[in-house]
């Protein structure tokens, strides 16, 4: 069965440098959470979207920006960054804004900013 | 706000021991609640859930009972294995909108041979 991708699964950057993110989410799922995990840390989410417009934020920095497109995927950018954004970014895809049929999660960038 | 507490780790075993490992929540309204497992250098993987108070979610061996009166989901399995070394995560879904799950901070279990 397809999941959720993320590409690209490792990503170095140095500091004061962009990123971006992405996430294709399960088909006919509508809504895309990014996540946060830094080392040793608990997932903290970073913003929702549900049918192309933003849903939910979260404890996004404000360096970060992201959107999901026409086709559901979704990207997360990143610019001039810090030593600080070093971690693991997940996203997850659901049907339906409020998760009722469950979440499902990528493998997750690791990004290390040096 | 919603949180979830869990117990810390790391947390080590023997091969075949019993495990359990502590979750309460704070959450309004009624949650659904779930235990999610990280392998090493991978994804979360949902290892089990509960919808509503006196379900019991299981999968792999490990099982938690939603538990309204004292606000936990505590995990269990009869009897680890090595392969199940790992970091669980607790977390919780208010149900409120898409602002997605809230987690504890995760319990490393490590299963000694």
């Amino acid at each position: 069965a397809a999941g959720v991708i993320q590409s690209p699964r490792h990503l170095i950057k140095e500091k004061r440098e962009t990123a971006t993110l992405k996430c294709y989410p399960i088909p006919r799922h509508d809504t895309v959470y990014w996540y946060q995990q830094g080392p040793g840390q608990d997932p903290q989410f970073l913003i929702s979207f549900y049918e192309k417009m933003q849903s939910d934020k979260g404890s996004i920095p404000d360096r970060f920006s992201a959107q999901q497109f026409s086709d559901y995927h979704s990207e997360l950018n990143m610019s001039s960054m810090a030593l600080g954004a070093s971690a693991l970014y997940f996203c997850a895809s659901s049907l339906g804004r409020e998760g009722n049929y469950g979440y499902t999660f990528g493998s997750g960038t690791r990004l290390t900013v040096v | 706000g919603n949180s979830v507490t869990q117990m810390e780790g790391p947390v080590t075993l023997s091969e075949e021991a019993f495990l359990t490992i502590n979750c309460t929540y704070t959450a309004t309204g009624y949650p659904s609640l779930f235990w999610y497992v990280q392998y090493p250098g991978e994804g979360l993987q949902l290892l089990l859930k509960a919808t509503k108070a006196d379900d019991k979610g299981s999968n792999k061996g490990f099982e938690a009972t939603y538990r309204k009166e004292t606000t936990s989901f505590h995990l269990e399995k009869g009897s680890v294995q090595v392969s199940d070394s790992a970091v669980y995560f607790c977390a919780l879904d208010s149900g409120g909108g898409a602002d997605g799950l809230t987690f504890g901070k995760g319990t490393h279990l490590i299963i000694q041979p």
